[in-house]
């Protein structure tokens, strides 16, 4: 099994519909992200935790919302699905300053 | 602004050149810096870590840092068709616990037989 499980891989959703993207992992690190990568525009941030207590913003949480129902488990929430929030959705973990491991990636198309 | 700039490519080689990646960054205390791969389509995959100045070397890969230039490279020896990614650049900077890193864009690499 992978280290860090996103679901779906895949999902194409209508505007205006709630989605909730999973995200589950078996590291034991207590921070977890969720990040959206679009073609020239990097990735970006749009929430993390730091323990089960703890959700903080990045630089892009508007329209998103998270929620970490346990250590291992992070879910990421599209109140309302746009069409530009079609892009491919990483969650990702760390222990500390000592780098990432992602996720598989979700690919969202709202259509 | 935290910013890390890398130039977008594609950096084409040919098989078994060295592959120079680049990667420079604004905040002055910066402290630890990261190189990921990342495949078409895939996730990215940390492959290379540095914290101090001076080079670190792990098999093919060799990371550089340069503080006082605030640049960190990354190159890669005998090129292969594997190699042929997006390498990003991922930057810290220490103090208040967070370490949330800035990255840049990427740099696609193409190495050709």
């Amino acid at each position: 099994d992978a280290d860090v499980t996103q679901t779906p891989r895949n999902r194409i959703t209508k505007t205006g519909k709630r989605i909730m993207l999973e995200c589950s992992q078996t590291k034991g690190h207590d921070r977890m992200y969720w990040y959206r990568q679009d073609p020239g525009l990097g990735l970006r941030l749009i929430y993390y935790s730091f323990d089960v207590k703890d959700i903080n913003k990045g630089e892009i949480s508007d329209g998103y919302s998270v929620s970490r129902q346990a250590q291992a488990k992070f879910s990421l929430s599209l109140e309302s699905a746009i069409p530009n929030q079609t892009a491919l959705y990483f969650c990702a973990t760390s222990e500390l300053n000592y780098g990432y491991t992602f996720g598989s990636g979700t690919r969202l198309t709202v259509v | 602004q935290k910013e890390v700039e890398q130039n977008s490519g594609p950096l084409s080689v040919p098989e078994g050149a060295i592959a120079s990646l680049n990667c420079t960054y604004s905040d002055r205390g910066s402290q630890s810096f990261f190189w990921y791969r990342q495949y078409s389509g895939k996730s990215p995959e940390l492959i290379m870590f540095i914290y101090s100045n001076g080079d670190k070397e792990d098999g093919r890969f060799t990371a550089q840092l340069n503080k006082a230039s605030q640049y960190v490279s990354l190159l890669i020896r005998d090129s292969q068709p594997s190699d042929s990614a997006t390498y990003l650049c991922a930057v810290t900077v220490g103090g208040g616990g967070s370490y949330i890193p800035t990255f840049g864009r990427g740099t696609s690499l193409i190495v050709h037989p």
